[in-house]
């Protein structure tokens, strides 16, 4: 089955520092990869996805990258808030069924410091 | 905006107890998730529901855990007997079937949060 592997585990940065989140998959098959922002005690939000068709997607502060071949995908996060401290996880899935499982990394600890 | 639903929020109980959660999923939606998320590491899928029926449970400890969508709405799943390594945050998630064919936009409940002693 696939398997998800994300790094840093942990992520402290200054306020107005960029930070970068990284995964790699195993599967060449999974062809969507979403990103999931979890504050203390609350539900996993998505904030940011990708499908294998694109290189590259942006939404304000956030984008993330892509690289089939290499089996690579990141989270980049420019002009860090303190409010955007968080655990961030990465997924992957094969979609194109109705029932695309979304396997998950361990997760990486951002910290922003004001 | 509409959520998913989880009760209770906070499970406290002794091993070899039963235990039994509860997800709403948002209404419409015809996929629904069971993760299992330890401290520290990311979700783990346990069982999901297309509709009534299961559609992958390899991961669920069949031994041990059970889970129902009877109607294909809302959802039950079952610890029984609970032994100390089930510690740990239960999420219940929800997709629309009407979602794309290449995405699947999971909505997750705000999880309850098992301690057996």
């Amino acid at each position: 089955g696939e398997n998800v592997e994300q790094h840093p585990s942990t992520l402290s940065v200054q306020e107005g520092d960029s930070a970068v989140i990284k995964c790699t998959y195993s599967d060449s098959a999974s062809n969507y990869f979403p990103w999931y922002k979890q504050e203390l005690g609350k539900r996993p939000q998505l904030i940011i996805d990708i499908r294998s068709n694109v290189g590259e997607k942006k939404d304000q502060r956030i984008a993330v990258t892509l690289n089939k071949t290499a089996k690579h995908f990141s989270l980049h996060i420019t002009e860090t808030q303190p409010e955007d401290s968080a655990v961030y996880f990465c997924a992957a899935s094969i979609s194109g069924t109705s029932y695309g499982k979304l396997t998950f990394g361990q997760g990486t600890i951002l910290t922003v410091h004001p | 905006e509409a959520e998913v639903a989880q009760s209770p929020r906070y499970k406290i109980t002794e091993k070899s107890q039963a235990v039994a959660f509860w997800c709403d999923p948002i209404s419409g939606h015809a996929t629904l998730y069971w993760y299992r998320q330890i401290l520290g590491q990311g979700p783990e899928l346990l069982v999901q529901f297309q509709d009534e029926s299961v559609v992958d449970d390899s991961q669920l400890p069949k031994d041990r855990f059970s889970a129902e969508r009877l109607k294909g709405v809302d959802s039950t799943l079952k610890i029984q007997p609970a032994e100390l390594g089930d510690s740990a945050m239960y999420l219940c998630a929800s997709s629309s079937r009407l979602e794309t064919p290449t995405k699947n936009i999971q909505y997750f409940g705000a999880g309850t949060r098992l301690s057996v002693l």
